[in-house]
């Protein structure tokens, strides 16, 4: 069955320090990936998506994620943190057998920023 | 242009009551879907509108929920009547036209529903 899973429920990292969330998937076919930010009182919010090509995808804030098929893994990576990122990510895969293209979800990432 | 709109943000009932939760979409997106999380639980899909017309609704828990997009335009998700478990913060997104899967879906920021 397809899946998704985010190993890390809670980080914590420094302002100015790097970032990278991760983010394993289970999917039969070529998966087409995303990650979504929540923050506090808000929808979430798409940072970026895979579909295929260049396996170094840019999304906005500044983060970025690596496909990496061997390792069937999307991660999602930022060289500078800022207090604005504290938010919970989500990384998603979508099913697209069938009519119907919903998103498969892991359980979240909820990262905290230090000063 | 105005984004999904989820109304309302917050409601707090008690069990045995009825909640209806309200979606509109983006304007011109024919595909809407509702989403559930359960605290600490991943987000799940409960169902797929494709203007009027039910897609999928293999997510929904159980014949409590009824979900309705009248004329294509807004949905609404009611609970009849609610239990402890339905608690959660439901999700509503829309898309454009299917692309196998190389769609992009907007969500709303959500109600949080709590049954006391």
């Amino acid at each position: 069955a397809q899946s998704v899973t985010q190993p890390d429920i809670h980080i914590t990292v420094s302002e100015g320090a790097s970032l990278e969330l991760r983010c394993n998937y289970s999917y039969g076919a070529t998966p087409y990936l995303f990650w979504y930010v929540q923050s506090p009182g808000q929808g979430l919010q798409l940072l970026l998506k895979y579909f295929s090509g260049d396996t170094l995808v840019q999304g906005i804030k500044g983060f970025e994620a690596e496909f990496k098929r061997s390792q069937s893994s999307f991660n999602l990576r930022k060289p500078s943190v800022h207090w604005s990122d504290a938010a919970e990510y989500f990384c998603a895969v979508v099913n697209y057998g069938g009519a119907t293209n919903k998103l498969i979800f892991g359980t979240g990432t909820l990262l905290a920023v230090q000063p | 242009e105005a984004g999904v709109t989820q109304f309302p943000s917050h409601s707090v009932i008690e069990k045995g009551q009825t909640v209806t939760l309200r979606c509109d979409p983006i304007s011109g997106h024919d595909n809407l879907y509702w989403y559930r999380r359960v605290m600490g639980k991943e987000i799940k899909f409960l169902l797929h509108f494709v203007k009027e017309s039910k897609q999928d609704e293999s997510g929904m828990p159980n014949n409590r929920f009824l979900a309705e997009r009248t004329g294509g335009t807004y949905s609404t998700l009611k609970v009849q009547p609610a239990e402890l478990e339905d608690s959660g913060v439901y999700f509503c997104a829309s898309s454009q036209a299917l692309g196998q899967g190389r769609t992009e879906a907007f969500f709303g920021q959500g109600t949080r529903l709590t049954v006391v």
